[in-house]
């Protein structure tokens, strides 16, 4: 199975600041990877697809990027409502395999 | 408008069944792979399961491999999880999610196995 390593597990961000989240693959995946957010007590909303594809009625300064094992999801300036933990999912083969979520804080 | 809305949720004893329910309206059900997720409390996201548009091909996390049994009926738009031999660390939120790279997702409906 493919492993997904996410990093870092939790950070603290001031408002307007720049964040990267990265995750990495045990294998190749190519750019088969989506993004995912999850706010407390709700269900986890996509984000980006395909690795950089932005999921309609997304904010634009979300972003993916990466190919085969390295991959980030970066928030140009971040805005109070981004505080949320995000996941990355492979989905290159079976099984597919989330990474272990980023929480990103209010500094 | 895509709708996802699981259903079966209970409290069941370790060792118990379950079956969960994921009816699906607003998109042409029998085009896409399915899966069911979950979130145990305070925990991460876990794929559990995941059937192709036709049914004829499924996987599974380890985890659950051998006691829990996807299902489809596409005459009906909905998504099945056959639940056996349940543990205590089954104990979580499930939901269902469309497509491979699970663009949608239902409300989760929740499990706990306790005696």
């Amino acid at each position: 199975d493919i492993q997904m390593t996410q990093s870092p597990s939790a950070m603290s961000a001031s408002v307007g600041d720049r964040v990267t989240i990265t995750c990495r693959a045990s294998q190749g995946i190519s750019n088969y990877l989506a993004w995912f957010q999850q706010k407390p007590g709700k269900v986890p909303k996509r984000l980006i697809y395909a690795s950089s594809s932005l999921q309609s009625g997304v904010p634009s300064r979300f972003s993916g990027s990466g190919s085969g094992t390295e991959f980030t999801l970066t928030i140009s300036s971040l805005q109070p409502e981004d505080f949320a933990t995000y996941y990355c999912l492979q989905h290159n083969s079976y099984p597919p395999t989330f990474g272990g979520g980023t929480k990103v804080e209010i500094k | 408008e895509v709708q996802l809305v699981e259903s079966g949720g209970v409290v069941v004893q370790p060792g118990g069944s379950l079956r969960l329910s994921c009816a699906a309206s607003g998109f042409t059900f029998d085009d896409y792979t399915m899966h069911w997720v979950r979130q145990a409390p305070g925990k991460g996201l876990e794929w559990v399961s995941l059937i192709s548009w036709d049914g004829g091909s499924t996987y599974y996390a380890d985890s659950v491999k051998g006691r829990f049994t996807i299902s489809r009926d596409n005459s009906k738009n909905s998504l099945y999880l056959q639940m056996n031999s349940l543990r205590t660390e089954d104990t979580a939120l499930y939901y269902c999610a469309k497509d491979i790279s699970a663009d949608y997702w239902g409300q989760g409906t929740l499990v706990t196995v306790s005696s």
